[in-house]
């Protein structure tokens, strides 16, 4: 099992730039997850799938920033514009619903994303 | 009031000894709790869960969930310095898949 897969690992962009992240849940996973780090806000539910389908988009702090899921086995996640203020560690996670979700999570490697 | 509360930390403790770490909630509905381990510059991993009152044991680490009171927290017994990390409570929101998180508590385990 090769976990979840984020790309890229790193990422360094200019204000106003579009910017697309990556990732791959575990074959299988039926719920993704989106978050966000930083120092002063920790971790932030950014939105959620089940089944490619969007469930909860409630976190994603503006219209700038959009995700998609169009199979089981890809997501992305597009800030347009970015701004500086964007810039912060991006995680992918994935996980087994079945009913009684007891299983937590899984995440990526995240995402460390600069905006300058 | 945040939905999970954390102490920042640095909690500070000697090697050999329990490290105790704490989180409250807010969302009375809340049925399943986690916590995490995170070391700098890496992505959270998971310890343990627990959705019943009471005690949970994996190895060295112990579980503990108290409805009434809202409260969780994760002991360490036989504290490591490779156990110096951030330590992440979270709990689902009732009725919801979604898993709120505190802010973490910074662990210092002193050689």
């Amino acid at each position: 099992d090769a976990g979840v897969i984020q790309s890229p690992r790193h990422e360094v962009t200019e204000m106003g730039q579009e910017v697309t992240l990556r990732c791959k849940p575990i074959s299988g996973h039926d719920y993704l997850f989106w978050y966000r780090q930083t120092m002063m806000r920790g971790l932030e539910l950014l939105i959620y799938f089940n089944n490619n389908v969007p469930i909860d988009d409630s976190g994603m702090p503006e219209d700038r920033f959009s995700a998609k899921m169009p199979n089981a086995s890809f997501s992305t996640l597009k800030i347009q514009p970015s701004e500086p203020r964007d810039s912060a560690v991006y995680f992918c996670a994935s996980s087994w619903g079945q009913g009684t979700p007891n299983y937590g999570y899984t995440f990526g490697s995240g995402t460390r994303l600069t905006v300058v | 009031q945040k939905e999970v509360e954390q102490n920042s930390g640095p909690l500070s403790v000697p090697e050999g000894a329990i490290a105790s770490l704490n989180c409250t909630y807010s969302d009375r509905g809340s049925q399943s709790f986690f916590w995490y381990r995170q070391y700098s510059g890496k992505s959270p991993e998971l310890i343990m869960f627990i959705y019943s009152n009471g005690d949970k044991e994996d190895g060295r680490f112990t579980a503990q969930l108290n409805k009434a009171s809202q409260y969780v927290s994760l002991l360490i017994r036989d504290s490591q310095p490779s156990d110096s990390a951030t330590y992440l409570c979270a709990g689902r929101r009732s009725g919801t898949y979604k898993y709120i998180f505190g802010t973490g508590t910074r662990l210092k385990v002193l050689a």
